[in-house]
């Protein structure tokens, strides 16, 4: 499987932008990036996926990049409940594989 | 939809005891799984089913039993607990693979503890 490179961890004001980066230079053809956050002491939750194009939905926008090795997912307006740790997950839509792989991912902290 | 629910949140077992955690969803998905999250690492994926009566191993399935008698109900079973088995077990399940499809949603979690 492709593997994904974050940073440990991040920092962020309340209320700015914030840019999770993403490296995944063994990306093949196939592979959707997908994001998922985990809130402490919950399970993971969907946050965005996209192939090529960017993506923009109600919680995040996903800014991929032309090569496709790099991706960034970007929170507009950080709130603390945005404190999660945010995983960067390749998944190969074309071999009908079900497993998600987690890597350690992006612990964001938000500060107030 | 309560979506994705699963009992016990707590649980402490001895070492050689066996158990059955419980995951259910309403959502009718096909697919269920389960994954164990250890301290300070990603989830790693147990065993997995893609419909009643189908069941796969995945990434870590030594120690663990699973079955699918219903779409709803994909429980796993811990046949004789080891202290390596203390972790989060996490239940999800998704409409299918690809896309929005494959979006796949999670339990709050067990947390299990083995002395």
């Amino acid at each position: 499987d492709a593997k994904t490179t974050q940073p440990n961890s991040m920092e962020s004001n309340e209320e700015e932008p914030v840019h999770l980066p993403c490296n995944h230079s063994t990306i093949s053809g196939t592979d959707y990036i997908h994001w998922y956050r985990q809130l402490p002491s919950q399970g993971p939750e969907y946050v965005i996926h996209g192939l090529t194009s960017n993506v923009n939905n109600r919680m995040a926008s996903l800014a991929i990049a032309e090569d496709r090795k790099s991706s960034t997912l970007i929170l507009h307006r950080a709130t603390l409940r945005d404190a999660a740790v945010y995983y960067c997950i390749l998944r190969d839509h074309g071999a009908g594989s079900y497993q998600l792989t987690f890597g350690k991912g992006t612990k964001l902290s938000v500060i107030p | 939809n309560a979506g994705v629910t699963q009992t016990p949140k707590f649980q402490v077992l001895k070492t050689g005891q066996s158990m059955t955690l419980q995951c259910a969803q309403d959502m009718n998905h096909e697919y269920m799984s389960w994954y164990r999250q250890d301290p300070g690492m990603g989830l790693r994926l147990i065993h997995y089913s893609v419909g009643a009566g189908i069941t796969d191993q995945g990434e870590v399935p030594n120690g663990y039993n699973v079955s699918r008698s219903t779409t709803e109900d994909f429980p796993l079973r811990l046949l004789s607990a080891a202290p390596s088995q203390t972790s989060v077990y996490f239940c999800a399940s998704s409409f299918g693979l690809a896309g929005g499809q494959g979006t796949q949603y999670f339990g709050p979690g067990t947390r299990l503890t083995v002395l």
